[in-house]
């Protein structure tokens, strides 16, 4: 899982603020995976992202909580007006097929803590 | 929703000793991955089992995926301090590209 790469691995943001994730997939992977984990909870998937296109959001926040993998750079999940509740380890993932054809490669993942 | 019930949900044990976990559902799958935890980083695939009654083994490690593909254990042998970590088993539902996650089993191997 070394060459997901993911930025920063711990940032610290006050409660309103926003929060930016960074993830580089490996090489030649072109699907991108958000998942959150709770403390002593599983990892709930978030998003599924291909270049430029969103395939499945359906477990990510309406509101406050957006995702992007643009054509060229990392993908990004974003996240508004940070809550406490908001804090919690990020997991990016990514594949170079359909996530149930293909073996997932996490990265380290980014802690986000809302103070 | 399908649930992946895994037990148990912590377990302490002494190097040398063997263990077994579990990962339980109502549903059926068409197939089911461990994976191993280690504490801030990512998890790491371990195996996938795809056909009903498949036993795979990796090293220490013996996989099995029961025969209506509703269960699945991870049976450790001689277990050692480097096998500490969390465990977790997940699967895919019919036709989805998310991959659904238990809660884990956290192992503590005490040398």
């Amino acid at each position: 899982n070394a060459g997901v790469m993911q930025n920063p691995r711990h940032l610290v943001r006050r409660r309103g603020q926003e929060a930016r994730l960074r993830c580089s997939p490996m090489k030649g992977h072109s699907h991108v995976y958000w998942y959150r984990q709770l403390p002593e909870e599983g990892l709930k998937f978030m998003v599924y992202l291909q270049k430029e296109n969103i395939i499945d959001e359906s477990g990510m926040p309406k509101e406050r909580f957006s995702a992007e993998f643009p054509k060229e750079g990392p993908s990004i999940l974003r996240i508004q007006q940070v809550v406490r509740g908001d804090s919690a380890a990020y997991f990016c993932a990514s594949s170079s097929d359909i996530p149930t054809n293909e073996k997932l490669f996490f990265g380290s993942g980014t802690q986000l803590s809302v103070l | 929703t399908q649930l992946l019930e895994q037990s148990p949900q912590f377990l302490s044990i002494q190097e040398g000793e063997n263990l077994t976990v579990y990962c339980n559902s109502s549903s059926v799958f068409s197939s089911l991955q461990w994976y191993r935890q280690e504490p801030g980083e990512g998890p790491v695939l371990l195996v996938t089992v795809v056909t009903g009654g498949e036993v795979k083994k990796l090293k220490r490690l013996t996989f099995q995926f029961g025969d209506a593909r509703k269960d699945s254990s991870l049976h450790i042998t001689a277990a050692q301090p480097g096998d500490t970590g969390l465990y977790l088993c997940a699967a895919h539902g019919a036709g989805s590209y998310q991959l659904t996650f238990g809660k884990g089993t956290k192992l503590s191997v005490i040398p």
